[in-house]
């Protein structure tokens, strides 16, 4: 998987909790993503960074924020986690061509 | 906005049949256009990549097409085995920094 690791997994939080996803790169690459993805809207952009401390908002950015301190990681956070925000959250990086590389994805669960 | 839709939703057919899935998008301004793959509880693979110049790829099995000027663009799967099944999503970039992505069609190889 292009040395791409999403941790955890898996997880279930509770509503009005803050929550963080983390992305974490083995490949140098100046690019990273933060998607989520639901039943009927297909993958949709959350946040990415273009390098350290460089990010920019996606079409989805309400409610979440995002940092990477480091070229290797990029973390996603719910400041404050709704059922709305329940889906599958996937990270992707690129050198900024055409081709990107996916992570397994991470299975978030608000209850 | 670019909005990009997949038809079929889902798909089931014999082993051995040929087999197309379109993807059309809304908005002909676009970089490339590529197809993936996603095996449940994975990420996304990436099959074949069209820049916007070209009319069409081949790898293996797979051949896709794009006509830029009319938003749309087929992937042909030649010979299906069941190892084929899985969803397939088309995505456009627009820019260096975003994808959008269709829902997918859920393909179903019966051996």
């Amino acid at each position: 998987d292009a040395g791409i690791t999403q941790s955890p997994r898996h997880k279930v939080t509770e509503t009005g909790t803050p929550v963080t996803l983390r992305c974490h790169q083995t490949e140098n690459h100046r690019y990273m993503y933060w998607y989520r993805q639901d039943p009927g809207h297909g993958l949709r952009l959350i946040h990415y960074s273009y390098g350290v401390k460089d990010t920019d908002k996606g079409e989805v950015s309400d409610g979440y924020s995002v940092s990477r301190s480091k070229t290797e990681d990029f973390l996603l956070t719910l400041e404050s986690a709704t059922s709305s925000q329940t889906s599958v959250y996937f990270c992707a990086i690129s050198e900024g061509g055409p081709e990107a590389f996916f992570g397994q994805g991470t299975r978030l669960t608000v209850v | 906005k670019q909005e990009v839709t997949q038809i079929p939703a889902a798909l089931s057919v014999p082993e051995g049949e040929n087999l197309v899935l379109n993807c059309s998008f809304t908005d002909s301004a676009i970089y490339n256009l590529q197809w993936f793959r996603q095996d449940p509880g994975k990420g996304l693979t990436s099959l074949l990549l069209i820049q916007s110049s070209q009319r069409e790829q081949t790898s293996g099995r797979l051949n896709a097409s794009l006509d830029k000027s009319s938003g749309r663009s087929t992937l042909y799967i030649a010979a299906s085995q069941p190892g084929d099944s899985a969803t397939y999503l088309c995505a456009v970039s627009t820019g260096a920094n975003n994808l959008f992505f269709g829902t997918g069609t859920r393909l179903t190889v019966i051996p």
